[in-house]
């Protein structure tokens, strides 16, 4: 059974850059045929896509945070990492992070989800 | 962008009852492999989405035979046949045809 974790800081100053990891067990992130994603969702709203990698480290981000975002794998680590630089309040939500089964797959595997709160 | 638009925002059901949700796309989901790539998914409170259903009408490993979906195009409909105290939560359809993955808005549903 694949299991994904996210990890990193709950509480981010504004302006600095959102750092998180998904590790995931039961599975290698280098395995083919499978994306690797971010999504979040914001405090009582709906879900948005940030952006997914695949284990060669090709990338898809969200056109309306790609100015902001690098999402980068540790094949070593079997891990995948997110980075959401100059972060305002706006970007106070919890993130998740998912397998892709392809690139147009679904969504079949999620992490439990992380909150992040942008706040001086 | 491709919109994806759900219809009711909430519905309060009695158990036992049916259930029924829509989605409309902004676009065509049917790509030229001829898969149609809409998905459902299913938000329990304080849980991360399950899937429920991939392209349009397969039914994920473990999920109940009261839910089905149904569509084409750019119309879809997750149906629940016998609504039961455990399907609370949001329902998202999700469209992957375009690699900028949108969802619907969410449907709200709760037991009476």
């Amino acid at each position: 059974q694949v299991q994904l974790q996210e990890s990193g800081p709950g509480l981010v100053k504004p302006s600095q850059t959102l750092s998180l990891t998904c590790t995931v067990s039961g599975g290698s992130i280098s395995s083919g045929g499978y994306y690797w994603s971010w999504i979040r969702q914001h405090p009582g709203k709906g879900l948005e896509w940030i952006g997914y990698i695949y284990y060669s480290g090709s990338t898809y981000y969200n056109p309306s945070l790609k100015s902001r975002v690098t999402i980068s794998v540790d094949t070593s680590k079997n891990q995948f990492s997110l980075k959401l630089s100059s972060v305002t309040a706006a970007d106070t939500a919890v993130y998740y992070c998912a397998r892709v089964r392809g690139l147009r797959g679904y969504f079949d595997y999620w992490g439990q989800g992380t909150l992040v709160t942008v706040s001086s | 962008d491709i919109v994806m638009t759900q219809t009711p925002l909430s519905l309060s059901v009695t158990p036992g009852q049916p259930a029924s949700i829509s989605c409309k796309s902004s676009q065509s989901l049917l790509h030229s492999d001829g898969k149609t790539y809409l998905y459902w998914y299913l938000q329990k409170p304080g849980q991360s989405p399950q899937l429920l259903i991939y392209e349009v009408s397969s039914r994920f490993s473990g999920v109940p035979d009261r839910f089905s979906g149904s569509g084409s195009g750019t119309d879809f409909t997750l149906k629940i046949s016998r609504v039961e105290a455990e399907d609370v939560g949001v329902y998202y359809c999700m469209q992957g045809i375009h690699l900028l993955r949108t969802f619907g808005q969410g449907t709200k549903v709760e037991i009476k």
